[in-house]
């Protein structure tokens, strides 16, 4: 149990467009979701935090208009880096829990490279 | 001053051996610590979770908390080459609404066969 996704595993794109990334609970129902990213060598840093059904808490020096986050259902969330720079090119993790577990669940992340 | 701290190693310990990996923490009201074990490229995996004061065993892991000294760690026994990897001490923001976790940055465990 308590299986989430990510999708894609990798992807490279271009200087200036957007990228979606979709992080999934397999067999729960994720009430909350985060977002993390980890550059190389270095620990994981939140990023947001996602309620279903309500807009993302985003930590501080995080961008919300440049980092997207949806999450419309209880097993989706969603992140969209937009008009993305060689700078955000890192490892992008999400992770969920349950209502009223603390244990977070985290997805196999995504690679993202900006050329 | 750090919320987690943990020392970065490598840590080197040779193969069969007892891997013990430390963490200290500075707010005294925490109460629910983690060890996560990271691979190389990979995403973080849980291993274990522990609440109360003590030792709380699962398999060859065996994680110990003080309270009182704020510290956790982890006991990895009869270490094998597959131990290798990034173990990362967490436990959950206080101040979060939201089961926010605080990682520490991690300690490079190598097993040497």
């Amino acid at each position: 149990g308590a299986v989430v996704s990510q999708h894609p595993s990798r992807v490279i794109c271009k200087s200036g467009t957007s990228v979606k990334i979709e992080c999934r609970s397999l067999d729960f129902q994720a009430t909350t979701m985060f977002w993390y990213r980890q550059f190389p060598k270095q620990s994981l840093m939140l990023m947001a935090t996602s309620n279903e059904g309500s807009k993302a808490t985003y930590e501080q020096g995080v961008e919300k208009d440049k980092f997207l986050i949806n999450h419309a259902s209880l097993t989706l969330s969603t992140l969209t880096v937009t008009s993305a720079h060689p700078e955000d090119s890192s490892f992008y993790i999400c992770s969920a829990e349950t209502s009223g577990a603390d244990t977070q669940y985290f997805g196999p992340g995504t690679r993202l490279t900006v050329l | 001053q750090k919320e987690v701290e943990q020392n970065s190693g490598p840590l080197s310990v040779p193969e069969g051996a007892i891997a013990s990996l430390n963490c200290t923490y500075s707010d005294r009201g925490s109460q629910s610590f983690f060890w996560y074990r990271q691979y190389s490229g990979k995403s973080p995996e849980l291993i274990m979770s522990i609440y109360s004061n003590g030792d709380k065993e699962d398999g060859r892991f065996t994680a110990q908390l003080n309270k009182a000294s704020q510290y956790v760690s982890l006991l990895i026994r009869d270490s094998q080459p597959s131990d290798s990897a990034t173990y990362l001490c967490a436990l959950v923001d206080l101040y979060s609404s939201a089961s926010k976790i605080i990682f520490g940055s991690g300690t490079r465990l190598s097993i040497r066969p």
